[in-house]
Formats: C-alpha cells, sequence, structure tokens
C-alpha cells in the first residue's frame, strides 16, 4: 500500500481564492509527522509546514495551514489567498519510525496552477 | 544562512561511465538522506545515514549504486556504471533528529 496518497495530479486555482490540496497517509505508527512541501520549477524543496500526529490543534504557518484529520488518515493543505508565485509542485511527506529511525515518505504531488 | 550544498549541479555523462555526487549536510545535522526524483517514479528513498552510519539503502540497486559518509560534512552517491535509467535529480537532504528534512539543491544527472 501507498504510504502517501496524493489523488490530485493537477489542480487549477484563481488569483486571491484558496485551494485544498488533498493528501491522505497510512500507517501503524502512533508518533509520525506529517509534511508539506513545495517545488517550484526551479527545482528546490521548499519546506512549507508540519504537523504532528499528538497535536490537537491544526498547524498553521502565514497563508498555509495543514487540516489535519487523525481518523481519516488525511493531511489537506489549505492555501489562502492563493498567488502567482504559489504555482508550484506540492508534495505531501510522511516521517514515520523511531527517533533512531526514522524514514520520510513522499506522495507523488499535485501541480498547481494559480490562474490570474 | 545554513543550507545543504550538493555538487555538481549538473552532470552529463556517457553510459558506463563512474558519476559520484557530493553532498555536505548542515552543520550539526546527524541525518543524511539520499533521494532520487523521476517523473515516472517521483522522489524515491534510496539511502540514509544517522551519525555517518547507513540506515538503509534498500531503495538502492546495489549492483552499481553505492553511498557512504566518510565523515559528518560530506556523503557521496556513487553510480558504476551509469546507466540511462539513471537519469534524474537527485536530492540530498539533512536533519537534525526532529523537524523538517533540509534539501539540497539537487544534482540534475543525463546518462546518454
Amino acid at each position: 500500500a501507498q504510504k502517501i496518497t496524493q489523488t490530485q495530479p493537477g489542480m487549477f486555482v484563481q488569483e486571491k481564492e484558496a485551494v485544498t490540496l488533498d493528501c491522505t497517509y497510512d500507517t501503524s505508527d502512533q508518533s509520525y509527522g506529517l509534511f508539506w512541501y513545495k517545488q517550484p520549477s526551479s527545482g528546490e524543496m521548499i519546506f512549507l509546514i508540519y504537523q504532528g500526529s499528538y497535536d490537537e490543534q491544526n498547524a498553521t504557518e502565514g497563508r498555509y495551514s495543514l487540516n489535519f484529520q487523525k481518523a481519516r488518515k488525511s493531511a489537506n493543505l489549505v492555501i489562502s489567498a492563493s498567488q502567482l508565485g504559489d504555482s508550484a509542485m506540492y508534495f505531501c511527506a510522511m516521517r514515520e519510525g523511531h527517533y533512531n529511525f526514522n524514514k520520510f515518505y513522499f506522495g507523488s504531488g499535485t501541480k498547481l496552477n494559480v490562474k490570474p | 544562512d545554513a543550507r545543504v550544498t550538493q555538487t555538481p549541479r549538473h552532470k552529463v555523462t556517457e553510459m558506463g561511465q563512474e558519476v559520484t555526487m557530493r553532498c555536505q549536510p548542515i552543520l550539526g545535522h546527524n541525518t543524511v538522506f539520499w533521494y532520487r526524483q523521476t517523473m515516472m517514479q517521483g522522489l524515491e528513498l534510496l539511502a540514509y545515514f544517522r551519525n555517518r552510519a547507513p540506515l538503509d539503502d534498500s531503495g538502492m540497486p546495489k549492483d552499481r549504486f553505492s553511498a557512504e559518509m566518510p565523515d559528518a560534512t560530506l556523503a557521496t552517491l556513487k553510480i558504476q556504471p551509469s546507466e540511462p535509467r539513471d537519469s534524474a535529480v537527485y536530492f540530498c537532504a539533512s536533519r537534525s533528529g526532529v523537524g523538517e528534512l533540509f534539501f539540497g539543491e539537487g544534482s540534475r544527472l543525463t546518462v546518454l
């Protein structure tokens, strides 16, 4: 089974609107972490936001928020007030394992296009 | 500004040649990962090290790939002999033990 599933290969959003990028995960660990990264066309991987499995509040970082639904094993990224510079690939990732043996798994990504 | 440094940024080589990619993790980070990114397979974990010891290299084709960490400031990924199917972007990432992965800018490899 896939550890991380991103079902939206591509999405369009109008500038200034909000958009939700879906991510579901599969783990039997109690302690894990969920991350979102942005990869613009230049290729670098930029960390956006983190949610720990024990965090009760949804994580927020500026215009990014993570809609964490533990029972459904979903960790959707919400980008508010989209900007043209948000056009990029977005990857959901999960860290699982113990402190001395962590592995990070990445989804296949969602390509977001922000329209002016 | 601390960052992961990868060299070379771009490499074009011919099939059968040896390729070595290098990574300098962020100072103080004790965990280093190597990922390969292709359009078809996405981001694949090749290997990772903790305190310079290899913990997992199950994602790496053993017959031609090798990864080492000769000291805390250098990780290497070697392909010998290279094949056209190895063409990809290879990312190194480091981590301090908690928190997110910090990625390098990647090494884009083209094998002709």
